[in-house]
């Protein structure tokens, strides 16, 4: 089993929609969730932190954890074409706190939103 | 966030050589991480770059493949010695603030 768990998609979206972004991870004392995008040929763009249970919000993106069920998800309300990338959920690997560092990262999903 | 570059964007070198990647941050930063990108992969983490001290190397690399340097808060190196094909990567450094982690534009790297 992979420790962080993303559907590679693509996942296709017309423009205006929301973009339903999933995760999994499978270790429970994980404590930092992140989630990066990044363009084709770019490096990864932090765009979400969240750490407690719940709903995060940031302009067009929303960040949800459930630590119970070990699942976080990324919203993208209004998608827009240029909101067509990979994005890679993130977990802070076991052992360490949130300072620590040693981010386990999914596979990413990749997104096209669809003018 | 901060800002991060390194030094090349990009090259191509022949088996068995050695390349040595720079990454300068513009101010200090405590935490410093080595990732590696293969082809149309996610990232791995490589070593988490100690000031003072020896890297820490994660499960699968070693030193003397990724030799790493961290003279002070503010830059480090990564060597990639007796390169082969399958080093052929996206090579990223980023660096721990206040939790988060933010990342260098990479360096890409080919081997014939």
């Amino acid at each position: 089993q992979k420790e962080v768990e993303q559907n590679s998609g693509p996942l296709s979206v017309p423009e205006g929609a929301i973009a339903s972004l999933n995760c999994t991870y499978s270790d429970r004392v994980s404590q930092s969730f992140f989630w990066y995008r990044q363009y084709s040929g770019k490096s990864p763009e932090l765009i979400m932190s969240i750490y407690s249970n719940g709903d995060k919000e940031d302009g067009r993106f929303t960040a949800q954890l459930n630590k119970a069920s070990q699942y976080v998800s990324l919203l993208i309300r209004d998608s827009q074409p240029s909101d067509s990338a990979t994005y890679l959920c993130a977990v802070n690997g076991r052992g360490g706190s949130s300072n620590t560092g040693k981010l386990i990262f999914g596979q990413g999903t990749t997104l096209q939103v669809k003018p | 966030s901060a800002v991060i570059s390194q030094k090349p964007s990009r090259d191509i070198c022949q088996r068995g050589t050695s390349l040595t990647i720079q990454c300068q941050v513009d101010s200090q930063v405590t935490m410093m991480f080595w990732y590696r990108q293969q082809p149309g992969q996610s990232l791995t983490l490589i070593a988490t770059a100690n000031q003072g001290s020896e890297a820490t190397y994660e499960s699968g690399f070693v030193i003397d493949k990724f030799p790493i340097s961290r003279p002070n808060l503010t830059f480090s190196t990564l060597t990639v010695s007796n390169m082969s094909p399958e080093d052929s990567s996206i090579y990223l450094c980023s660096v721990g603030r206040q939790g988060e982690q933010f990342f260098g534009p990479g360096t890409r790297l080919t081997v014939l």
